[in-house]
């Protein structure tokens, strides 16, 4: 089984919608992460939580929400979706102090 | 200014050539950790290497190795021989241990042609 899982794989949303993006892991880490791909651009950072009482805003928080529900799980809110927030999010936990970044396999979000 | 760059945006090679992925980073802090990802075509990101400010060694894992050079902020990535199945964006990273931050380059698109 993966260690980082995300679900939904792939959505579809209109315009305005709220939506959730869930992200777990099993690796047993406190870090966890949320980043958006744009075509040809690489990962900007949305929100991080060092544990489950620290969430931070990252370079493009706008728009999103975050929740950290325990250490394992952290969810990606989308208040009123728009057409520029369609990209490929992807969810990542990270060990400390070596900070390696481990990725799940992403969420491929269209908003039409 | 960026934190990582990839100057390279793209780079087309034939099967069996040698082909060298550049990264330069900045940074102030004095402990701080370099990276590799592997982004093939399915989406995923694969970690391929992390290496931390204080061990200069070069590595080699059987066709990849890396080349971190303090002097002049870069840590090279090399593919020999190179094959179809190499072909993916690739991406540098920086993590400031101290600054708690971790920064991606914008990614390399490597297209290995049979």
């Amino acid at each position: 089984d993966a260690d980082v899982t995300q679900t939904p794989r792939n959505r579809i949303t209109k315009t305005g919608k709220r939506i959730m993006l869930e992200c777990s892991q099993t690796k047993g880490h406190d870090r966890m992460y949320w980043y958006r791909q744009d075509p040809g651009l690489g990962l900007r950072l949305i929100y991080y939580s060092f544990d489950v009482k620290d969430i931070n805003k990252g370079e493009i928080s706008d728009g999103y929400s975050v929740s950290r529900q325990a250490q394992a799980k952290f969810s990606l809110s989308l208040e009123s979706a728009i057409p520029n927030q369609t990209a490929l999010y992807f969810c990542a936990t990270s060990d400390y102090p070596q900070e390696t970044q481990y990725f799940g396999p992403g969420t491929r979000l269209l908003v039409l | 200014a960026q934190k990582v760059t990839q100057a390279q945006t793209e780079i087309s090679v034939v099967e069996k050539e040698d082909v060298t992925l550049d990264c330069v980073y900045e940074t102030r802090d004095t402990t701080y950790y370099l990276f590799w990802y592997k982004q093939p075509p399915s989406g995923e990101l694969v970690f391929l290497i992390r290496r931390n400010s204080f061990d200069e060694q070069n590595e080699i894992s059987g066709r990849y190795s890396w080349n971190f050079q303090k002097s002049t902020s870069s840590f090279n990535f090399t593919i020999t021989a190179s094959q179809v199945v190499d072909s993916a964006v690739y991406f540098c990273a920086l993590s400031e241990k101290n600054f708690n931050k971790f920064y991606f380059g914008s990614g390399t698109k490597l297209n290995v042609k049979p």
